[in-house]
């Protein structure tokens, strides 16, 4: 089935750096994926809709110049942590609309746990 | 703004005992209504969805929920949890194209 890859499952880095998460559609396309933002005790809260070929569109609060998104294929889409802080530490995760049919709007990858120290 | 709430972060129940967590969302047009359950290390699956019809919806795994518009609820169900069910479930709510709003997940532990 459809399956969303996600790379790396982990990061440490200093502060002050930048980190880049990739998010790769296996087996379909993804014109769209999602990136979304979980910390510890709280919901997954959407980030950003990247959009292949356009700008992404990104969501009430979430800094564009800190989060840089690049969806330049059709089965990558890549969130890149500028200039990380301590408070960026977090669990990423991206997700791509499953292609039809399909009983899930969306097929999610594993996730990438962010530690900025 | 449109929310989605789960009444429980942590439950922790015995094997065989019967599961219910609860879900409520603000929003008062139509959705589209989503369990996903997260393994330990693994992704997010969903477990069941509520489109329309039937309100009472059987999803993977002997799971079950309830779509009670009035109450604007949609909680999940299980008769008999087996340790296997320890993970962490998340209801989500559809609002637009694909654009999913999570509740705060709930971590069910089921002791052998």
């Amino acid at each position: 089935g459809a399956v969303v890859s996600q790379h790396p499952s982990w990061v440490i880095c200093k502060s002050g750096t930048s980190v880049k998460i990739e998010c790769r559609s296996l087996d379909f396309q993804a014109t769209t994926m999602f990136w979304y933002r979980q910390f510890p005790k709280q919901s997954l809260m959407l980030m950003a809709t990247s959009n292949e070929g356009s700008k992404a569109t990104y969501e009430q609060g979430v800094e564009k110049d800190k989060f840089l998104i690049n969806h330049a294929s059709l089965t990558l889409s890549t969130l890149t942590v500028t200039s990380a802080h301590p408070e960026d530490s977090s669990f990423y995760i991206c997700s791509a609309p499953a292609p039809s049919p399909s009983n899930s709007p969306l097929h999610f990858g594993n996730g990438t746990r962010l530690t900025v120290t | 703004a449109q929310s989605v709430s789960q009444h429980n972060h942590h439950v922790i129940l015995s094997e065989a005992a019967s599961l219910e967590l609860g879900c409520n969302y603000s929003y008062g047009g139509t959705v589209n209504l989503f369990w996903y359950v997260q393994y330990p290390g693994q992704h997010l699956q969903l477990l069941l969805k509520y489109f329309s019809g039937d309100p009472l919806v059987k999803g993977i795994k002997g799971f079950e929920a309830e779509f009670i518009k009035s109450k604007f609820s949609f909680n999940l169900r299980k008769p008999s949890v087996q340790w296997s069910d320890t993970a962490e479930y998340f209801c989500a709510v559809n609002l637009g194209f694909q654009k999913l709003v999570f509740g705060t997940g709930t971590r069910l532990l089921v002791s052998p």
